[in-house]
């Protein structure tokens, strides 16, 4: 039982590169949801997702997209990386929103140059 | 929206004192009150949560309490061993979105 998997672990892009961030969870969770981890700001929401099909925007959403085609994946897209977005990136699900508590991924350390 | 402030950001204690985080929330809605530990290079572990309708909740050296009231948490770590070093953040829970997350606490513990 895997849980919550990030792909890549790690990358490097350069201002103006694109790329998605997949996140998979085999828990058959209904919510799905997109933080981002910066130094002395805690975990901020960017996108989440209630189901299939279904994104909502969170805190911090600019500058990103998000697709949930399939249950059990959750992608988040760069279309035109910049500096600022340099960061972890964590990946979370539950079975019910919010009231229940959240299995998170071990994160996607992203530097933009 | 909901505004989760979380102090200590830093917190320092010897092997076997007790450790004790707060946070504030400010929508009087919130009723789910949740706390993960983070180790080094690691995702966050929900270690212990508390509802809304409970003023306290124990797990062995770890307890939560609640004052719905003054709109404040707290998470109690007795006993504390090397091992409970970590970030630890609350969180709280926004209506119809998502949970809401403090800054984060740093905890060191000396042996």
């Amino acid at each position: 039982n895997a849980g919550v998997t990030q792909t890549p672990k790690f990358r490097v892009l350069k201002t103006g590169q694109s790329m998605t961030l997949l996140c998979a969870q085999d828990m058959n969770h209904e919510y799905m949801y997109w933080y981002r981890q910066d130094p002395g700001m805690g975990l901020r929401l960017i996108h989440y997702s209630v189901g299939e099909g279904t994104t909502a925007k969170g805190e911090v959403p600019d500058g990103y997209n998000v697709s949930r085609l399939k249950k059990q994946n959750f992608l988040l897209g760069l279309e035109s990386a910049a500096p600022s977005q340099t960061s972890v990136y964590f990946c979370a699900s539950s079975h019910l929103m919010v009231n229940y508590g959240y299995t998170f991924g071990s994160g996607t350390r992203l530097t933009v140059v | 929206g909901e505004n989760v402030e979380q102090h200590p950001s830093t917190l320092s204690v010897q092997e076997g004192d007790s450790a004790v985080i707060k946070c504030t929330y400010s929508d009087s809605a919130s009723n789910y009150f949740p706390w993960y530990k983070q180790e080094l290079g690691k995702g966050p572990q929900l270690i212990i949560d508390i509802r809304s309708n409970v003023g306290e909740k124990k797990d062995q050296r770890i307890a939560v309490t609640l004052n719905k009231t003054a709109k404040h948490f707290s998470l109690h770590i007795t006993e504390t061993q090397p091992e409970d070093s970590a970030v630890y953040f609350c969180a709280a829970n926004q209506a119809g979105t998502a949970l809401i997350f403090g800054k984060g606490t740093t905890l060191s513990v000396s042996s």
